[in-house]
């Protein structure tokens, strides 16, 4: 069974600095798609960045990245230059490519100090 | 492009009435799908639509939910009747195809007195 797991139910970061969120999955499959959603408390899951498997090379979006560790089934967002628009719930995600089932880790609740 | 567009917003209801949520994808996207989202936890997958077609309906209680994408655009999901433990947030999502990046809406709340 595909399962993800995010160990940190709440982070927080001043405002500027870095701050990086940690996402495991397991999974026996080769080709998968891995996701980072980002939930504001207007509720709306908004993707922030995206990963193919078959990609040796991490995603990067702006001022966020991934580091992809694909033997470790580790799939971690790094948050460069936080902002306060960046404070959410941030979902790790996973889905088998053409499987129906995308699974969500439990999610970390990010926070921005000014 | 706009977006999944979903009504109402909020619902609050009594146990064992029923309840019914509407989505609207993105226009194009043929894969549809609707997640449960309790407090504290992440989105879990409850039905998905290919099309007009169900794809996968394994964690739909389908005791009482109940959904349709007739026309192969919009879709709604019912409840009836309604339990204190579907309280929760439902979000629509659409993707162009399965395992493409899934668009979301802004889902519905729904509380159960």
């Amino acid at each position: 069974a595909q399962t993800v797991t995010q160990s940190q139910p709440e982070m927080s970061v001043q405002e500027a600095e870095t701050v990086t969120l940690s996402c495991t999955y397991d999974t026996s499959e080769n080709n998968y798609y891995l996701f980072w959603y980002k939930q504001p408390p207007s509720r709306q899951m908004i993707l922030v960045i995206r990963q193919e498997a078959y990609k040796q090379q991490n995603a990067t979006e702006n001022r966020f990245s991934v580091n992809f560790q694909k033997a470790a089934k580790s799939f971690s967002l790094k948050i460069s230059d936080s902002q306060l628009g960046d404070t959410a719930m941030y979902f790790c995600a996973f889905i088998v490519y053409n499987n129906n089932d995308m699974r969500f880790g439990a999610g970390t609740r990010l926070t921005v100090k000014p | 492009e706009a977006g999944v567009a979903q009504s109402p917003r909020y619902k609050i209801i009594e146990k064992r009435q029923s309840v019914a949520f509407w989505c609207n994808p993105i226009s194009g996207h043929a894969t549809l799908y609707w997640y449960q989202q309790i407090l504290g936890q992440g989105p879990k997958l409850l039905i998905q639509f290919q099309n007009n077609g169900v794809v996968d309906d394994s964690q739909l209680p389908k005791d009482r939910f109940s959904a349709e994408r007739l026309k192969g655009v919009d879709s709604t999901l019912k409840i009836q009747p309604a339990k204190l433990e579907d309280s929760a947030v439902y979000l629509c999502a659409s993707s162009r195809n399965p395992g493409q990046p899934q668009h979301f809406g802004d889902g519905t709340r729904l509380s159960i007195l």
